[in-house]
Order: C-alpha cells, then structure tokens, then sequence
C-alpha cells in the first residue's frame, strides 16, 4: 500500500516562530488532506489539498502532486497551535492512509 | 449544523467482552469511516460505509465489524475483546464522492483490561 511520510517527527518552537511541516508519499494520489489532533483527541480538517496552495489565516499548505510531497507553514505560531499534525491521503474512495504525525509543542 | 457525533466518550471493558461504538455523521453526509488510534500503530483505517454498504476494508481482522442505517449512522462491533484492542476509535463522515474532504468526531476511548 501507499507509505506516507511525516517529517519532522517532533519540533519545539517558541511562540511567534515560523515552522514547515513536510509530508512524502510514495505513489499518486487524488486526495491530500491536513488535521491538527489537539490534547482532547479531537481531528481538525486544516486543508483539503490533493495540488496547489491553499491559505487560511496563519496557516498555508502546498502540495506538489508530480513530486508527492505536500508542506504545511505555520506563521507566527501561538502556544495554541501545539499538538499533533497528521498528514493523510487517499487512493480510493472512503479510505486514507496516514503518516506518523508530527507533535508540535510552542512555548510562550 | 451538527459535527460528527460519537457515543460514548469513554469505554472500559474487560478481556472476552464485545463492545458496540456509535456514529451520527454530519447531516447529509452518507460515507462514514472508522480509525482506529494507539500509540504504537497511529491512525489505522478499519472499513468505511456508504449508502449501507461496505465499500471500503482495512487489515483487521474479523472481530471487527460495522454497519450503516438508512439514516447513515454507523456503528462498528468488536467482540472477544483483546487487551491490544485498546486505542482511540474515531469516526469520520464525508459527502461520499471520490476522496472527499474528511470531518471526524470526538472518538471514543475504550480501554480493555
């Protein structure tokens, strides 16, 4: 199956930094979405973004498809931003694979 | 509208038990997945239903087992329950076209002991 990879897989910023995100997969796919898991468990849907940019806010997202890799850009991270961001694509319909997630603590 | 609504939150169960989870996906959304989270495995897809039906399996084996109503809730069994089949299940609902945009719930923590 499909492998996707996450990298870094821990990142420790102070609050107002900047932060890039990487996410690599080894075959084509026809969708690409980002989450942020927060300390409650709960899955956010940051980005649906299988090519292109995408802005929302403090946060961006770029996914080159050709070259399967997909970057996420924190700006000016605030101490909420922390938690985990998983990475996930799909192949088929109804099912995603996702990569190890990258925890993302901000300190103030 | 509503989120995705899990029942219950939490679970404790104990070794040989089966457990029943429940779904309510966003309104209009017909496609329900469930994942399954620990530590170990990370976020592992278990099966994804559309319009009642099975579309979509993952590697478990065949304790674990779901279905959808006509109203598109879902709800997944795992029965002979394993110290291992502790973890975080999550549900995600979707419109149900070809890789669409996933809004998942709370999850529900089930602890087996």
């Amino acid at each position: 199956g499909i492998q996707v990879e996450q990298s870094p897989p821990d990142l420790i910023l102070q609050e107002g930094a900047n932060s890039t995100l990487r996410c690599n997969f080894s075959d084509s796919v026809n969708n690409l979405q980002w989450f942020h898991q927060n300390p409650w468990g709960q899955l956010i849907n940051l980005f649906y973004i299988p090519s292109g940019t995408k802005q929302n806010g403090r946060l961006s997202a770029t996914t080159v498809a050709t070259e399967r890799y997909s970057l996420l850009y924190i700006s000016s991270s605030q101490t909420t931003d922390s938690g985990v961001y998983f990475c996930a694509v799909g192949t088929n319909a109804g099912k995603s694979t996702f990569g190890d997630g990258t925890t993302l603590t901000v300190k103030p | 509208k509503a989120g995705v609504t899990q029942t219950p939150r939490y679970l404790i169960k104990t070794r040989g038990q089966q457990v029943t989870l429940s779904c309510s996906p966003i309104s209009g959304h017909r496609s329900v997945s469930w994942y399954q989270q620990t530590p170990g495995q990370g976020l592992q897809f278990l099966f994804e239903y559309f319009s009642e039906t099975q579309r979509n399996k993952g590697n478990f084996p065949g304790r674990f087992s779901g279905r959808q109503f006509s109203n598109s809730r879902s709800e997944m069994n795992v029965s002979t329950l394993e110290l291992g089949d502790s973890a975080l299940y999550l549900c995600a609902s979707s419109l149900g076209g070809q890789g669409e945009k996933l809004f998942f719930g709370s999850g529900t923590q089930l602890s087996v002991l």
